[in-house]
């Protein structure tokens, strides 16, 4: 199957600080990739849409300024969080579509990030 | 509003037993269906997809779609302690988005 990869898988920074996250889509092009966050023993929660070469779109309630989505190529998404704080730390997954026939969504591994 | 709707669970079941998963949607429009599914502190793992209705069997996994009912299912024959996760539903209804449910907990008891 496809595969995606996130990297990193853990990061650990301090509070104020600014957090990349990159999403690639290893052996496929994905026109459209997606950025959930997950909270312990929640669902996932989808934070952005973005399709390569426009302007990401935002869930309602996530604010664009403070997660910024690039969507820079056919295999690669990246999620920087500005600013980070306590509250920020979660659980981020990013997923790519494959664009042919039933659009199937293939995650990445995620991302653990825990803001001292 | 397009919803996809799960069974929170927890659904226990005895080892080698059939484990059996709904899922209900609301948009007649869907196109493809897709279940998920995602270990504790793991990411989602695609198991399986289905677009046309009636069955769909890969190995010990066997999809089954219902477009008049609005309703798809996953059925695991033979559950093994392994089978332990959270099972999300998915369901492509065009455009850019895809919708999940909120995922049924799966525990099989050895």
């Amino acid at each position: 199957g496809a595969v995606v990869s996130q990297h990193p898988s853990w990061v650990i920074c301090k509070s104020g600080t600014s957090v990349k996250i990159e999403c690639r889509s290893l052996d496929f092009q994905a026109t459209t990739m997606f950025w959930y966050r997950q909270f312990p023993k929640q669902s996932l929660m989808l934070m952005a849409t973005s399709n390569e070469g426009s302007k990401a779109t935002y869930e309602q309630g996530v604010e664009k300024d403070k997660f910024l989505i690039n969507h820079a190529s056919l295999t690669l998404s990246t999620l920087t969080v500005t600013s980070a704080h306590p509250e920020d730390s979660s659980f981020y997954i990013c997923s790519a579509r494959d664009g042919q026939g039933v659009e199937t969504q293939y995650f990445g591994p995620g991302t653990r990030l825990l803001v001292l | 509003q397009k919803e996809v709707e799960q069974n929170s669970g927890p659904l226990s079941v005895p080892e080698g037993a059939i484990a059996s998963l709904n899922c209900t949607y609301s948009d007649r429009g869907s196109q493809s269906f897709f279940w998920y599914r995602q270990y504790s502190g793991k990411s989602p793992e695609l198991i399986m997809f289905i677009y046309s209705n009636g069955d769909k069997e890969d190995g010990r996994f066997t999809a089954q779609l219902n477009k008049a009912s609005q309703y798809v299912s996953l059925l695991i024959r033979d559950s093994q302690p392994s089978d332990s996760a959270t099972y999300l539903c998915a369901v492509y209804t065009g455009g850019f988005k895809t919708i999940f449910g909120a995922g049924t907990r799966l525990f099989v008891k050895a």
